[in-house]
Formats: C-alpha cells, sequence, structure tokens
C-alpha cells in the first residue's frame, strides 16, 4: 500500500460534460501530480502541485485543471470532456525520491 | 519537445534468462526513475538514478544511467514468473515534468 488513494475507482461520463477526480496523499507529502495513462501507454504528466501551487505543466489544455489542498488532497477537473479523454487518470505524491501512485480513476467518456 | 524512447516494447523471456530494456532522452536528465505496473494495477517505484554513470542493484535487478545522462538501462537476471509486468522509465528534467517511457511489457515462459 502507497497511502494514496483516489476516488472514484471507475467514471462513466458523456462528451462535453465535467469531472472532478480526487486524490488523498501521505501526510507530509508536499508534492502531487497527476497523470493520465491511455490503454497501453506510458503515463503522461499533466501537471504538479507543491504546496498548493501549479510548479510544472505538461502538454494539456487550459480545461485540465488542479487544486491541491492543505490536508494533503487534490483534485483534478476536466471541463468539456472528449473522447479522448477517456483514460485511467493516476496521482501520485512525491517523499524525497521516491513517488507513490494511487490506485487511479478509470473515466470512461461516451 | 522532450521525448523518452523505450525498447523493446515487447520482451518474450524464457524463466531463468536474462533480459535487459533500455531508455533513451532527446535531452539531458536530472534524474531517472523506473518503475514496475502489473496488469490491471499503478505503477509501482523501483528507484531513482541521479549521477552521470551511476549504477544500482536491487537483487537480480541492476539499473544504469549513462555518462550524459541521456539514456538507462534495466538489467534483470534469472528473470521469474514474479517479474511479470510492464516497467517504465520516466525521465525528469529540471522543470520538473516527467516524462514516461512507452515501456516494456515482459512475459515469461515457464
Amino acid at each position: 500500500e502507497t497511502g494514496v488513494t483516489q476516488s472514484p475507482t471507475h467514471l462513466i461520463k458523456t462528451r462535453g460534460q465535467q469531472v472532478t477526480l480526487r486524490c488523498s496523499s501521505q501526510s507530509g507529502h508536499n508534492t502531487v501530480s497527476w497523470y493520465q495513462q491511455a490503454l497501453g501507454q506510458g503515463p503522461q504528466f499533466i501537471f504538479q502541485y507543491y504546496r498548493e501551487e501549479e510548479n510544472g505543466r505538461g502538454n494539456f489544455p487550459p480545461r485540465f485543471s488542479g487544486l491541491q489542498f492543505p490536508n494533503y488532497s487534490s483534485e483534478l477537473n476536466v471541463n468539456a470532456l472528449e473522447l479522448d479523454d477517456s483514460a485511467l487518470y493516476l496521482c501520485a505524491s512525491r517523499a524525497y525520491n521516491e513517488q507513490f501512485f494511487g490506485p487511479g480513476t478509470r473515466l470512461t467518456v461516451l | 519537445g522532450q521525448q523518452v524512447m523505450q525498447i523493446p516494447q515487447y520482451q518474450h523471456v524464457q524463466e531463468g534468462e536474462d533480459f535487459t530494456t533500455y531508455c533513451n532522452s532527446s535531452t539531458t536528465l536530472s534524474n531517472i526513475q523506473w518503475y514496475k505496473q502489473r496488469p490491471g494495477g499503478h505503477p509501482v517505484f523501483l528507484i531513482q538514478l541521479v549521477k552521470s554513470g551511476e549504477v544500482k542493484k536491487q537483487k537480480r535487478l541492476t539499473f544504469q544511467f549513462g555518462e550524459a545522462k541521456k539514456n538507462s538501462s534495466l538489467h534483470i537476471t534469472a528473470t521469474q514468473t514474479t517479474d511479470v509486468g510492464t516497467y517504465f522509465c520516466a525521465g525528469e528534467h529540471n522543470d520538473y515534468k516527467l516524462s514516461f517511457g512507452a515501456g516494456t511489457t515482459v512475459t515469461v515462459r515457464a
């Protein structure tokens, strides 16, 4: 167990809708990152938060946004869902040189 | 853009044999990390390499970081059925973006 939890585990949405995914990191892990993993591919970096501020972003459009809270939880929000947004969304918290991934949320967009 | 290429995509190994997976970056990395993901699971951190030319061992796994900090390899000796899964390298740049390779999916013949 990594101590990183995500909710929900599965989610089905329709094109154009909005979704919020949640992550709870281990206490003391100030850095959280979000990734999108399409089937058969490696995780793609979406963005990273450190002490509630975004400090790194991958090649994702602005409709992907996030928040990090003082209690080590975080959110990934995706607006105007597209079919290609169907993927496994992973959050990961970092401690020193090690990154701990949560189990992921499987999002299906119909 | 920053890319991390990983080969081979698939590795079919006879139990007891050795194999190596390779990772190459188009740009110099601040560090490289290796992960293992079992089918249906999430990436699990294996190791981080930071120094040029660094070599680290974990039991039957040997990790290397190239002198130019652009390439890395993972060598597994005496493959076991427990080694089944997809191995990802992930290169980190100074801007905190972590770029994952596409992974090497390993299957083992008993």
